[in-house]
């Protein structure tokens, strides 16, 4: 079965503009988690959605958003990029919640869009 | 404030000896763990996880250790092969169910 789609892979935008990164899940996951990555700062989380609902939320300011649709895809936006925001976004989806009670509930990455703010 | 620490950036080691990545954390809520590996211009595959309830957990090649007393969990790579050059990631995931990576451990494998 396909994987997971992040769309674009690669982009370039100016300080001050917004971007919109897309998210296609498993099909069949209901849960989309997303992440940056920037050198040695690992993966940050974002935040994750589930069910069109936000269950949880990183420490990022609110330029960050993002959303979750009916059929489980998902956006998240920056807004008023900074020259900081350049980074890998990951995005990641799951069966259920990712968490630890069903002890087997893995992520499943997609291969990141890479934002260069210049 | 990081709650997962990998405190060897990189890690080099010759094919067929063990690799020993660590990864130490700082919530005692913790109660699951995983590794996860990533090659360039890919994303991040699971490649083993364990639960508090135990101490260590085998796949293959790898094997996690967890020591909770000390907050600390490795993974071991017996034998270590080129293919599994790669940047590891050591997550955790306690009560709030988000899952908290590292900062990851590059890891070469050289002949």
């Amino acid at each position: 079965k396909a994987g997971v789609t992040q769309t674009p892979r690669y982009l370039i935008k100016t300080r001050g503009q917004q971007v919109t990164l897309s998210c296609s899940p498993i099909s069949g996951h209901r849960s989309v988690s997303w992440y940056q990555q920037t050198p040695g700062q690992g993966l940050q989380f974002l935040f994750e959605y589930f069910s069109e609902t936000q269950r949880n939320k990183g420490n990022f300011p609110g330029r960050f958003s993002g959303r979750q649709f009916s059929n489980s895809r998902s956006e998240m936006n920056v807004s008023t990029l900074e020259l900081g925001d350049s980074a890998l976004y990951l995005c990641a989806s799951s069966l259920i919640l990712s968490g630890p009670r069903s002890g087997a509930n893995v992520l499943t990455f997609g291969a990141g869009s890479r934002l260069t703010v210049l | 404030d990081q709650q997962v620490k990998q405190n060897s950036p990189s890690l080099s080691v010759q094919e067929g000896r063990i690799s020993i990545l660590n990864c130490d954390y700082t919530n005692s809520m913790f109660d699951y763990f995983l590794w996860y590996k990533k090659y360039p211009a890919e994303g991040p595959t699971f490649l083993i996880s364990i639960s508090s309830i135990k101490d260590k957990n085998e796949d293959g090649r790898f094997t996690v250790f967890l020591n909770k007393s000390a907050k600390h969990l490795s993974l071991h790579i017996v034998p270590s092969q080129p293919g599994d050059s790669a940047v590891y990631f050591c997550a955790a995931s306690g009560f709030t169910d988000k899952l908290i990576f590292g900062t990851g451990t590059r890891l070469q494998v050289f002949p």
